[in-house]
């Protein structure tokens, strides 16, 4: 039964040509997070949202963008793709009390994005 | 400022021996969680284990176990009797437990059990 669901699987697209990679939920989580993950390399912050608030770690490049319409969805937009920014794209998900974060994230099975 | 370690990059073993994933971190907060997560091929993350750092009770779930100690900074994971199933990617990771979301991550272990 999945529970964080990341679509599609696999991604391919243009040099430069936007691409949106979404993810859905059904745990009813709070948070919601993108991590990038390259290879052999541990998986790297992007943003999270704790409920609508948006958060962007310092050096997501502005390229990267994501919203979050409602409690279950979540969507990662990159407008200008460059050959840098092929990837595991990981979506995340867990129920944190406000002021803390200590529990466990709960992975989907990720996108990975390819750049021709 | 805070960081995780895994100073083995890649375990080869035979399938049945055991297997100890060490983990070390820094922190200077005296709350903070440790994780551990699997990554097989396929490519999801797993999670594994919480321990917060006022809980230096040892956990065994199967085959895995984990022995936390404070004294010396580490959080390791062992397998028994591993299995070719337990091939894959380990990360221990720390979180602050305050409103900073970021897990910081450790490096990852590659683990690889021959039949």
């Amino acid at each position: 039964d999945a529970m964080v669901i990341q679509n599609p699987r696999y991604q391919v697209t243009q040099f430069g040509k936007p691409v949106t990679l979404s993810c859905s939920q059904t745990l009813n989580h709070n948070v919601m997070y993108w991590y990038q993950q390259k290879s052999s390399q541990a998986p790297k912050l992007l943003f999270h949202y704790y409920d609508k608030d948006f958060n962007n770690e310092a050096d997501t490049p502005d390229n990267f963008q994501s919203r979050r319409p409602n409690t279950s969805f979540c969507f990662l937009d990159i407008r200008s793709p460059g050959l840098g920014d092929a990837a595991m794209y990981l979506c995340a998900t867990s129920r944190e009390s406000a002021g803390k974060s200590n529990q466990p994230q709960h992975f989907g099975d990720g996108t990975r994005l390819s750049i021709l | 400022a805070q960081k995780v370690t895994q100073a083995q990059t890649e375990i080869s073993v035979v399938e049945k021996e055991d297997v100890t994933l060490d983990c070390v971190y820094e922190t200077r907060d005296t709350t903070y969680y440790l994780f551990w997560y699997k990554q097989p091929p396929s490519g999801e993350l797993v999670f594994l284990i919480r321990r917060n750092s006022f809980d230096e009770q040892n956990e065994i779930s199967g085959r895995y176990s984990w022995n936390f100690q404070k004294s010396t900074s580490s959080f390791n994971f062992t397998i028994t009797a591993s299995q070719v199933v337990d091939s894959a990617v380990y990360f221990c990771a720390l979180s602050r437990g305050d409103s900073n979301y970021q897990l910081i991550w450790g490096a990852g272990t590659k683990l690889i059990i021959k039949p």
